[in-house]
This record gives C-alpha cells, sequence and structure tokens, in this order.
C-alpha cells in the first residue's frame, strides 16, 4: 500500500499561473483532506472531503478550489496563484471525518 | 476558537537525556488529542490518538499522556533517531487544530 501519494512534489509558479494539485489515497477512506505548512504556523485546513460527492471549507480556503474526481482522488486548484500562497500542502485521509488522519508526503509550491 | 500551544518551540537534547514536550489546548468539547511526528521534508506520520484524561499511551521511547488541559509526550532516553518536529492536535466535532510544533535535535 502506498498510502496517500501527492503530485508533484515541487512546483514553481509565477503570479497569476494556475496549477492543479492532486492527491490520490489507497486505503478506501471516506474523508480526504487539504492543508497548507507555514512556518511557526500550526497546519491549516483549506478544504475537506467528507465523502465522495461532498467537499466544504476549511479555515483558509479563499484562492483555492477542489474536486473529490472519487473515492480516491481529492484535487486543489489554485486558479490565480499569488505569493501569499508559497507555502507545503498535505493531504490526508481518513476513514471517516474525525477519525485519525494519514498524511501524504506533501508539494512544496513557491509562486514568484 | 480552539487554540493549540505547544512548548517549547526547539528542544536540544544529548542522546539518553530524558525530557517532556508539552501540548495545551483550549476546546469546547475535546473530542480526541493527537501526536503526530513530522521529518524534515515529509509529511506528519501519525503516533497517538488519547480520549480522555488519565490515558496515556506508549511507543518505544514516546511515552503521552493526557490531562483536562494539556497533553505531555515524554521522550525517554531519546537516540539520534528521535530528531524531529513532534505535532499536537487536537479535535473539536471533526476539525483538528494544530499546534506549531516543538522540534526536537538529539545529538549523540
Amino acid at each position: 500500500n502506498a498510502g496517500v501519494t501527492q503530485t508533484p512534489k515541487f512546483q514553481v509558479l509565477k503570479t497569476g499561473q494556475s496549477m492543479t494539485l492532486q492527491c490520490a489515497q489507497d486505503m478506501n477512506h471516506n474523508s480526504m483532506y487539504w492543508y497548507r505548512q507555514d512556518p511557526g504556523m500550526g497546519l491549516r485546513l483549506i478544504y475537506y472531503s467528507a465523502s465522495e460527492g461532498t467537499t466544504d471549507k476549511g479555515e483558509v480556503p479563499n484562492g483555492y478550489n477542489v474536486s473529490r474526481l472519487n473515492k480516491r482522488e481529492f484535487s486543489l486548484r489554485l486558479e490565480s496563484a499569488a505569493p501569499s500562497q508559497t507555502s507545503v500542502y498535505f493531504c490526508a485521509s481518513s476513514d471517516w471525518l474525525g477519525a485519525t488522519q494519514y498524511f501524504g508526503p506533501g508539494t512544496r509550491l513557491l509562486v514568484l | 476558537e480552539d487554540q493549540v500551544t505547544q512548548s517549547p518551540e526547539a528542544l536540544r537534547l544529548q542522546e539518553g537525556e530524558s525530557s517532556s514536550l508539552n501540548c495545551s489546548y483550549t476546546v469546547s468539547g475535546l473530542r480526541g488529542l493527537f501526536w503526530y511526528r513530522q521529518d524534515p521534508g515529509k509529511g506528519p506520520e501519525f503516533l497517538f490518538t488519547l480520549y480522555s484524561a488519565g490515558e496515556e499511551k506508549e511507543k518505544e521511547r514516546l511515552k503521552a499522556t493526557l490531562t483536562k488541559k494539556e497533553s505531555f509526550l515524554h521522550i525517554t532516553a531519546p537516540k539520534p533517531e528521535d530528531s524531529a518536529t513532534y505535532l499536537c492536535a487536537v479535535r473539536d466535532d471533526y476539525k483538528l487544530s494544530f499546534g506549531a510544533g516543538t522540534t526536537v535535535t538529539v545529538r549523540a
């Protein structure tokens, strides 16, 4: 089992460019999450999906959109990247909403 | 609003020198406290979940305890491979709120 996988591992964007971060899990989990991690701050929830077909905003959703493509995949899209979105992005999944979350390896994003 | 504060921010230990990390929290209704380990450049790795005051969990040199207002992660006789950032998170309803972490460096 690969667990939670994320692509790409690293990306550099120019301000205004768009991109999609991909996440997949093979643990048959129902719930999936997107976080960002910035120096000196805890992980902050961007969006989550309680189950296939549902998505909801987290703590810091502005500038992002998500798609729960199927039970395995949950993508995060930046429509017009800004330097403030420079961060490390983590995807996580859990058996149900609120259960123990398991994290992917992260995507490091630099917006110039 | 839920708050999670971890202290100290950084901890430097000599191999074999036991110590404790603190996670204090304010939450309206605690439904779980989670400890994760994060290595540089990696995602957080789950360690423990604690649900009620007085509960303890152990894994190798790590022991987590919980009171009504805080949790401690005790590292007994640490080794260099225990060097990592340790994250604490509390669950209120469905959402996890994370602390900023304690970075532990263990020197041989």
